[in-house]
């Protein structure tokens, strides 16, 4: 198959503290996972990508962890602020095909 | 460099009719994927252009189809519209040459109201 599942769908959290989105994937083929930040009424951009080689990445705030062998990668924004409050989506490509396959999307909230 | 341009940006259509969206991808972008957005069902991948081929296609009926021209720009179409196919349309470029490993940049989308 090729799923993502993201999980949770929606979360809100106290501007300053941490805010953790994980995903799945089903194809063990899978080799590149980007994560997009879209805003109200505007287009996704890419905030932070990983590829299956590399176990950890990070921007400033903004980190992503991936584990293969269980199939699934996490968004990590630390001292969240205002600015972050967004949708935000994973997604996986596949080896080999050209499609990227994206999750279902959480509604992140800032509360100040 | 100038982005990923769709249009026209709104659109408004009556069940039946028949609809052709358009995409200019960035300058030097080969890949084009298209994507429906809807608020329940997230980002859905209809189909994925590159060098004026199809490579790949989502789980959408047979009125949904694209084309690519060999200047990259790409056009999807929909026919017999229906009510359901209401939705921000969204093209993405890209410059990942056999696999689509590098960024994707995404237009402003199209959003389609049928009624």
């Amino acid at each position: 198959g090729e799923n993502v599942e993201q999980h949770p769908s929606t979360l809100s959290v106290q501007e300053g503290d941490s805010a953790v989105i994980k995903c799945t994937y089903s194809d063990s083929a899978s080799n590149y996972f980007p994560w997009y930040k879209q805003e109200l009424g505007k287009r996704p951009q890419l905030i932070i990508d990983i590829r299956s080689n590399v176990g950890e990445k990070k921007d400033q705030r903004i980190a992503v962890t991936l584990n293969k062998t269980a199939k699934h990668f996490s968004l990590h924004i630390t001292e969240t602020q205002p600015e972050d409050s967004a949708v935000y989506f994973c997604a996986a490509t596949l080896r080999g095909a050209q499609k990227l396959v994206f999750g279902q999307g959480t509604r992140l909230t800032i509360n100040p | 460099k100038a982005g990923v341009t769709q249009t026209p940006r709104y659109l408004i259509k009556t069940r039946g009719q028949q609809v052709t969206l358009s995409c200019s991808p960035i300058s030097g972008h080969r890949s084009v994927s298209w994507y429906q957005q809807t608020p329940g069902q997230g980002l859905q991948f209809l189909f994925e252009y590159f060098s004026e081929t199809q490579r790949n296609k989502g789980n959408f009926p047979g009125r949904f189809s694209g084309r690519q021209f060999s200047n990259s720009r790409s056009e999807m179409n929909v026919s017999t519209l229906e009510l359901g196919d209401s939705a921000l349309y969204l093209c993405a470029s890209s410059d990942g040459g056999g696999q689509l490993n590098t960024e994707a940049f995404f237009g402003q989308g199209t959003r389609l109201t049928v009624v």
